[in-house]
């Protein structure tokens, strides 16, 4: 099936750690986004790409970093300095100037 | 500065009923409005979209009616169910043409519809 795959669903953090999020898509789509949201909040943009070996930073990409070495992939690391990382993390991809389509999401957790 | 907001942020109805939610956008260079519905610990559903050429597109139960000179979106549903209960966003593409063409899709805090058996 054709889709947008984020893993793991849950996870959790200790202080001071990195962690990596995956995104993978078998849509044949140029361009992928990485989302924040918080309880009650909208989605806001941290990173997106439009082409492989490209990425731009949205608008809270601090403590975030991405890579973009594969169409088909693009994952996030939340990094110790990220101050807040505990969130609901959102991944998307599109064609040019078409809607985006999301992922399930991961929900990060700080312990 | 670039943004996306709702009029409501709730919005209760009665089964059957319609439902509007509506959407204010402030950037006059968006061409471009996509209205998603977001269930509980899920992502985003695409509902129907609509660019800035159109004024009204309709889908299966929905219809979205965009109004460029006040830069007003809403989303009516018909005949509201149970199952259309969730949080509504709108979302604005922003193409940026003096950024190579960069896209960015700016998105509301969305509207929580209920729907009341």
């Amino acid at each position: 099936d054709g889709g947008i795959t984020q893993s793991p669903k849950y996870l959790f953090r200790k202080e001071g750690q990195n962690v990596t999020l995956s995104c993978e898509q078998n849509l044949n789509h140029d361009a992928m986004y990485w989302y924040r949201q918080d309880p009650g909040q909208g989605l806001r943009l941290i990173y997106y790409s439009q082409i492989v070996n490209d990425f731009q930073k949205g608008d809270i990409a601090e403590g975030y970093s991405v890579s973009r070495e594969k169409k088909e992939s693009f994952p996030l690391t939340v990094t110790s300095a990220q101050k807040n990382p505990t969130a609901f993390y959102l991944c998307a991809s599109s064609i040019p100037r078409g809607a985006a389509f999301f992922g399930q999401g991961t929900r990060l957790t700080v312990v | 500065g670039e943004s996306v907001g709702l009029h409501l942020p709730t919005l209760s109805v009665q089964e059957g009923d319609n439902s509007i939610i509506n959407c204010a956008y402030s950037n006059s260079a968006s061409d471009y409005f996509i209205w998603y519905k977001q269930e509980s610990g899920k992502g985003p559903q695409f509902i129907i979209d609509i660019r800035s050429n159109m004024d009204k597109r309709q889908g299966q139960r929905v219809t979205v009616l965009l109004n460029k000179t006040v830069k007003h979106l809403s989303l009516q549903i018909a005949a509201t169910q149970p199952g259309d209960s969730a949080v509504y966003f709108c979302a604005e593409n922003i193409l940026r043409r003096l950024q190579g063409g960069s896209e960015k899709l700016v998105f509301g805090k969305g509207t929580k519809l209920t729907v009341n058996p």
